[in-house]
């Protein structure tokens, strides 16, 4: 059980460069999330899923797409890649609870994390 | 809106002895859950602690422990004994009920003095 894989660990980026961050759960999670961490800063929720197929924006969507075509994987896409995209990237998941499964009772698991500069 | 607020940007404390974090949060909800995540130099997010707003008795996972105020809206982390392997990133995050958006606070950095 290797809970939330992230690759790569470390990137650089050429500014207008577009590429695809990758984040594996093998917890049968059906929720996933990813998070930006910027220096001296907490989490701030890019995007998240709560399910294969469904997805949603949280609080810094700009300039980030997602997809979820399986329960396992939750790739985060960077397209046209700006200075202000560098960061660390985390990714995670959790189960949901609850009847219908809105409410997530549980922890989040995170990655390890992806450090991205945009040069 | 909720917010998380950690006031202390760094702490130090000497190895064996006890450090407090504290966090505040404001909420109008009644029943929510409130965690503590530990981010060491390898910067993986790591669960320390979790608490449900609905039990009145304090959440304790061996040296760590915390002081949940719910009246006065406060999650204080306390660490006994501390130990090199403490020193992190310390952060609180909030749950609010019939949502899987956590809230972050911006973290305390605490480093064990040997």
């Amino acid at each position: 059980n290797a809970g939330v894989t992230q690759t790569p660990k470390f990137r650089i980026l050429k500014i207008g460069q577009s590429m695809t961050l990758q984040c594996t759960q093998d917890m049968n999670h059906n929720y996933m999330y990813w998070y930006r961490q910027d220096p001296g800063m907490g989490l701030k929720l890019i995007y998240y899923s709560v399910g294969a197929g469904i997805t949603d924006k949280g609080e810094v969507p700009n300039g980030y797409n997602v997809s979820r075509s399986t329960t396992e994987d939750f790739p985060l896409r960077l397209e046209l890649a700006a200075p202000s995209q560098t960061s660390v990237y985390f990714c995670a998941s959790s189960y949901g609870s609850g009847a219908d499964r809105r409410f997530s009772t549980d922890t989040q698991y995170f990655g390890p994390g992806t450090r991205l500069t945009v040069l | 809106a909720q917010t998380v607020t950690q006031s202390q940007p760094e702490m130090s404390v000497q190895e064996a002895e006890t450090v407090t974090l504290s966090c505040t949060y404001d909420t109008s909800e009644s029943n929510y859950y409130l965690f503590w995540y530990k981010q060491p130099p390898s910067r993986q997010m790591i669960l320390v602690i979790r608490q449900e707003a609905y039990k009145q008795q304090n959440a304790t996972e061996n040296r760590f422990s915390v002081n949940f105020q719910k009246a006065a809206k406060s999650f204080s982390l306390k660490i006994s004994d501390s130990q090199l392997g403490d020193t992190a990133m310390y952060f609180c995050a909030f749950l609010p009920p019939g949502t899987y958006k956590y809230i972050f606070g911006t973290g305390t950095r605490l480093k064990v003095l040997a």
